[in-house]
Parts: structure tokens; sequence; C-alpha cells
């Protein structure tokens, strides 16, 4: 397994414009992540699935972000009329569940880094 | 709500000194996971250390240790002998039940070794 993949690593696109993000998570892991990162602080938590539901999406930053996992395999990040303030690196991490009290730590991609202009 | 604090916003050490990164949490969940990550240039963050909240031993894995102390929530990390190839972002996160062990992290302390 080579980890968790991030496509594309960079997308500069214009303001105004729609992106979709890809992300690929390790095969045996049916929790997946998406957080956005900015200069100098932590990641931000965005939303996450457990197989092919999305179970928390209220931290989505407005209603022009959404995600999906049809299959419950890779996943899509999209954000629609991207604006400058979109601009971030852009995180997907993947885990097994938390089974028995027991959690997991999160494996996390490259990353696609966008910048909008 | 969970919460975690990384005061320290960037270090600065010549090699092979040893340095300390602080992380203090608040949580309200008795059942808690603490993790440690580190962000080199490239930009992928890489798991470093996962501890659970019942479990209060001090760990070590080559020059990284790790000092969990719950009396002070807090759960630092002390790389001994720094090394260039060290200097990195390090994040803390905790996850716990309240929050669906959903990680929460902390705005990380950006080490910086000297040659």
């Amino acid at each position: 397994d080579t980890g968790v993949s991030q496509d594309p690593r960079h997308k500069i696109t214009k303001r105004g414009q729609n992106v979709t993000f890809r992300c690929d998570p390790i095969s045996e892991h049916n929790r997946l992540y998406w957080y956005r990162q900015t200069l100098g602080q932590g990641p931000e938590f965005l939303t996450y699935f457990q197989n092919e539901a999305q179970l928390e999406k209220s931290r989505l930053l407005s209603d022009r972000f959404s995600a999906e996992r049809p299959k419950g395999s890779f996943s899509t990040l999209e954000i629609q009329r991207t604006e400058q303030g979109d601009s971030a690196m852009y995180l997907c991490a993947s885990s097994t569940p938390p089974s028995f009290g027991r959690n997991t730590e999160a494996f996390f991609g490259q990353g696609t880094r966008l910048t909008v202009v | 709500a969970q919460k975690v604090t990384q005061a320290q916003t960037e270090i600065s050490v010549v090699e092979k000194e040893d340095v300390t990164l602080d992380c203090v949490y608040e949580t309200r969940d008795t059942t808690y996971y603490l993790f440690w990550y580190k962000q080199p240039p490239s930009g992928e963050l890489v798991f470093l250390i996962r501890r659970n909240s019942f479990d209060e031993q001090n760990e070590i894995s080559g020059r990284y240790s790790w000092n969990f102390q719950k009396s002070t929530s807090s759960f630092n990390f002390t790389i001994t002998a720094s090394q260039v190839v060290d200097s990195a972002v390090y994040f803390c996160a905790l996850s716990g039940t309240g929050g669906s062990y959903i990680p929460t992290f902390g705005r990380g302390t950006s080490l910086i070794v000297h040659p």
C-alpha cells in the first residue's frame, strides 16, 4: 500500500472557478477526513466519512464546499465559486474506525495546495 | 469541546542540543487519545506517536521521548541530541469520544535546528 494519495498536488485557479480535489485513502481504512491548513496554522477539520456516509459536515466552511465518497473508497472535495480566501493546503487523511473504545491514528496524504488568483 | 495548545510558535536550537516541545490539552472526555505529528517542508504530516488516556507511561523511541501527565493535561515531546533533519513543524493532536474521535490539532511548533 502506498499510503494516502491526493491529486492534484497543486492547483492554481481564477477566482470564481470551481475546483475538485481527489483523495484515495489507504485501502483498508474506512474513515476518511478532510482538513484545511493555512500558513502558520494547524490542520482545521472540515468533514469526515465512515465508509460512504458523511457523518459530520457542519464544519465545512461554507455552502460552497462539498464532499463526496460515493462508494466508500476515494473521496472528492469540491469548492464552488472559489475566493482568494480559499487559498490553502487541503489535506486528506484516513484511519480505521474506533472500535471497543480504541482509537487509531490518522494517516495523511501530501495535500493539495490551492492558490486562487 | 476539545482544545490543544502549543504555546511555542518557533524554537531554534543548534545541532546536538536537546529540545522539548510543549503540548497542553483540554477535554471533558475520560477516554481520549493524544498524538504527535511531524510536518517537514515537503508538507505531508507524518504520524509519530499515539497515547491513550489510560496509559501515562512515558515512551522513548530512539532520540524521541514523550512525557504524558494527566495531572497537568500535558503531553510533551523531547528530542535528544537534535539533528538538522529534525527541522520541521510538529503538531500535537487530541481525539476523544465526545468529538467522535476526530483529531483536533494544535497550531504547531516550528523547530529549526542549525548545524
